[in-house]
């Protein structure tokens, strides 16, 4: 069964502390690889899809790097608007569907 | 201008009730979806449309019954609701069911069952 696993569950940063929140899946025939952020009482919100391993897509402070068994999601100097609970997520070639993971909640103090 | 909207945002409801939630969206994608967020914040699929037809069914009670008049719209209706029903619902929807440029999602129906 394809499974999605992120971690740390929580990350509390300073501003200006960078971090990298990690994802591995077990995705059987990977078509991509998405990466959304999901604020308190809203739905995800999409940043980014991944398709191939050594692909890096960048926004703002964030930037998302894929490897054959997982992903990274790097936040550069956070700001406390980044505080957010970012979600990971794999597609099958074979299904039209996501497998998300449990999301890892970052919380920025300034 | 809201591209994928539901309604309601919050629905509270007695166990053995009939609801039902709706969903529209205004980006001309072919595919739809319902996903369920339980408290632990997974979101899993629980069924999707393509052109108004059927094409994902995931293993769900078949309390719930998805309708889907038109592709740009995606009802779910739940029957004799119970307490582990209680959980936020997402519509979604996507271009072409292949996520390329991401499945775009509704802000949520918080459902609880009391």
């Amino acid at each position: 069964e394809d499974q999605v696993t992120q971690s740390p569950e929580a990350l509390r940063l300073q501003e200006g502390e960078s971090s990298s929140l990690n994802c591995s899946y077990t995705v059987s025939g990977l078509r991509g690889l998405f990466w959304y952020r999901q604020d308190p009482g809203k739905g995800p919100e999409f940043l980014f899809t991944l398709y191939s391993a050594g692909e890096e897509k960048e926004k703002e402070r964030l930037k998302a790097t894929l490897t054959k068994k997982e992903s990274f999601l790097h936040i550069t100097a956070p700001k406390p608007e980044d505080s957010a609970t970012y979600l990971c997520a794999g597609e099958p070639f074979n299904d039209y569907k996501l497998s998300f993971g449990a999301g890892t909640t970052v919380t920025v103090r300034a | 201008d809201t591209a994928v909207s539901q309604t309601p945002k919050y629905l509270v409801t007695q166990m053995g009730n009939d609801k039902s939630i709706k969903c529209e969206q205004n980006l001309g994608h072919d595919t739809m979806y319902w996903y369920k967020q339980d408290s632990k914040k997974f979101l899993k699929i629980m069924f999707s449309y393509n052109n108004k037809e059927l094409i994902i069914n995931e293993t769900v009670p078949n309390r719930f019954s998805p309708k889907s008049p038109d592709k740009a719209h995606l009802n779910l209706h739940i029957n004799s609701l119970e307490l582990g029903d209680s959980a936020v619902y997402f519509c979604a929807s996507s271009q072409d069911g292949t996520g390329r440029g991401g499945y775009t999602f509704g802000s949520g129906t918080r459902l609880t069952v009391v």
